[in-house]
Order: C-alpha cells, then sequence, then structure tokens
C-alpha cells in the first residue's frame, strides 16, 4: 500500500522569509510525487510534479521541490514567503489507476 | 483552467434523500475521478472511471455510487445521504499525464 505523510499540519511564516513543508511518501514502486495549492472556496491547482526526471524540480510561482529517494521525501520550498502564499498545501502520490493518494494537508499562514 | 463543472456547487439536504452530484468535462479526458475532502483527512477517493461504462471503487466508497453514460459527463450518486457524507466533493479529470486537473467542489450538508 501507499501513503503520504505531511509532516505539519500548520505552518507560519513570515512575509519574505523561507518556507518549507514536509512531505514523506511511501510507496513499493517508482512514484510520481505532486504538489498542490488549494485557496479557501477553490480547487485544486498544480504547483510542480516529479516523474522520475530531475530530482529538483521548479513549479510555478517560485516554489520548487526536491526528490530523496533515500530518505523518501518530497519537501516543498520557497525562498521568500508572499502574503498570497496563504493556502492549503497537498502532496499527492500517482497509484497503479492513475488516482492520486493525497496528504492530510499543511495550513500555511503568512505573516506580514 | 481545465474545463470541468461541478453541480451543483452547493447543496443541503436531509438524511434519507438521494443526492446526484454531476461532473462535466470539455477536455475529452479517458479518467475521471470523484473525492471527497474532509479536514484532517484531506482528499480521499470515492470511485473512479477510466472509459465510459468502466468505474472502480477508492478508498471510501460506501455509500456512494457512480456512472458514466458519457466521455464528458461522470455521477456521483448517494441513494441515502446521511450526515457523515457532509463534505466537499471534488471532481478531477486525466488524460496522458498523471496529473489530475480539479473541478471547484460541490459543498453538500446533510441535516
Amino acid at each position: 500500500a501507499q501513503s503520504v505523510t505531511q509532516l505539519d499540519s500548520h505552518v507560519s511564516v513570515s512575509e519574505g522569509t523561507p518556507v518549507l513543508l514536509r512531505c514523506n511518501y511511501s510507496s513499493s514502486y517508482s512514484p510520481s510525487l505532486f504538489w498542490y495549492v488549494q485557496h479557501p472556496n477553490k480547487g485544486l491547482q498544480l504547483l510542480l510534479k516529479y516523474t522520475s526526471a530531475a530530482t529538483l524540480v521548479k513549479g510555478i510561482n517560485g516554489f520548487e521541490a526536491e526528490f530523496k529517494k533515500s530518505e523518501t521525501s518530497f519537501h516543498l520550498t520557497k525562498p521568500s514567503a508572499h502574503m498570497s502564499d496563504a493556502a492549503e498545501y497537498f502532496c499527492a502520490l500517482s497509484g497503479s489507476a492513475r488516482q492520486l493518494t493525497f496528504g492530510s494537508g499543511t495550513q500555511l499562514t503568512v505573516l506580514p | 483552467d481545465a474545463g470541468i463543472t461541478q453541480s451543483p456547487r452547493h447543496k443541503v439536504t436531509e438524511t434519507g434523500t438521494p443526492v446526484t452530484l454531476r461532473c462535466h468535462q470539455t477536455e475529452n479526458h479517458r479518467y475521471m475521478y470523484w473525492y471527497r475532502q474532509d479536514p484532517g483527512h484531506g482528499l480521499r477517493l470515492i470511485h473512479y472511471s477510466y472509459g465510459v461504462k468502466d468505474t472502480d471503487k477508492g478508498e471510501v466508497s460506501d455509500g456512494y455510487s457512480v456512472s458514466r453514460s458519457k466521455t464528458e459527463d461522470f455521477l456521483l450518486t448517494l441513494e441515502s445521504a446521511t450526515s457523515s457524507q457532509t463534505s466537499v466533493y471534488f471532481c478531477a479529470i486525466s488524460e496522458g499525464s498523471r496529473e489530475l486537473f480539479f473541478g471547484e467542489g460541490s459543498r453538500l450538508t446533510v441535516l
């Protein structure tokens, strides 16, 4: 069975400081991994994806994530937080029938 | 934005009544999914479809059924709604790549 664990349910950062959202996964085969963002009362928007190419993946809005097989991690980072980054973030793992298994989410708060 | 429309966007119903949520896509994507989102649980897969009349169960399928008679439409039915089915329901679609594109969600309240 595969699973995704987001290690923090809430993260608070000050505007202009770095963001780190942590995600660990468990999979019996080579995974495809995703980060999605959800703003209030909206659907999920893809930030970035890893599909066995480069281990450092760049996404939209300055976010990037690094796939580390030895640590079974796929942490999301951004060098400098912006107020508009405040949202909920979901890490997800692709399964055999192309369905995604999601983590429980991390709520990011950006303080002025 | 992917052409995905969910209807209704909001619904309040009573325990024991049937409810159908509709997902309509204009992208001609083969795969369609229904997820529910609840606080602390992220999104959990209810059912998915890999073609017309081809569907399968997900992680939380009890109490739900689906139908897909056309490529563009994927219906989720709660035969007899219960309060535990109060949730936000998301439809998603997928094609060649493994990424999913999501609709705006349907908020269901069962009283």
